[in-house]
């Protein structure tokens, strides 16, 4: 059964402070690995589709990168607007379901 | 930008009644999929619905649960007798179906059952 761990579950950051998270994962087939964000009362908000080993997207202060095993989301000089749950999940190659972690907690203070 | 859209955004519902949660996917998407989320706890897959049929279900999705896509438009989940632990909010995504694609989400149905 795939499954993915998310960690730290919580991360309180100062303005301007990096940081990573990180996603590990145990599948049978990966068609991606996706990086969400999601603001409270509120659905998913894609970020980033990882699809190899060795890929890596960014976007403004956010990168992620993937290995065999896990993937890291940096966070480079952190805003409070960053702040959010950062979830990863796995989707295998039939397009079934979506295997999601815990998240983590992101609390970047001004 | 096209997105999923859920309705409606809060229902309360007295248990062992029937619910439907309504959603419209982004219109030339293929796959369709409700996950729900219990306050507090990782997100949850229930069910994935393509080409007008249910191509996989998780143990929550028992007989309790129904999926349909009536008019070509709308995906809607139906409860038909609602227990309290099915209080969650109830998330619907679309998937495209072309490898570059992620599934996108609605903002949800945060489901009260009394």
């Amino acid at each position: 059964e795939d499954q993915v761990t998310q960690s730290p579950e919580a991360l309180r950051l100062q303005e301007g402070e990096s940081s990573s998270l990180n996603c590990s994962y145990t599948v049978s087939g990966l068609r991606g690995l996706f990086w969400y964000r999601q603001d409270p009362g509120k659905g998913p908000e894609f970020l980033f589709t990882l699809y190899s080993a060795g890929e890596e997207k960014e976007k403004e202060r956010l990168k992620a990168t993937l290995t065999k095993k896990e993937s890291f989301l940096h966070i480079t000089a952190p805003k409070p607007e960053d702040s959010a749950t950062y979830l990863c999940a796995v989707l295998p190659p039939w397009a079934g379901k979506s295997t999601f972690g815990d998240g983590t907690t992101l609390t970047v203070k001004p | 930008e096209p997105e999923v859209t859920q309705t409606p955004s809060h229902q309360v519902t007295q248990m062992g009644q029937e619910v439907i949660l309504r959603c419209v996917p982004i219109s030339n998407h293929l796959y369709f999929y409700w996950y729900r989320q219990i306050l507090g706890q990782k997100v949850e897959f229930l069910v994935s619905f393509y080409n007008n049929e249910i191509s996989e279900k998780s143990e929550i999705f028992d007989d309790q649960f129904s999926v349909e896509r009536p008019d070509g438009s709308n995906f809607t989940l139906k409860i038909r007798s609602t227990k309290l632990e099915d209080s969650a909010m109830y998330f619907c995504a679309s998937l495209a179906g072309t490898l570059n694609q992620p599934q996108h989400f609605g903002d949800g149905t945060r489901l009260s059952i009394l």
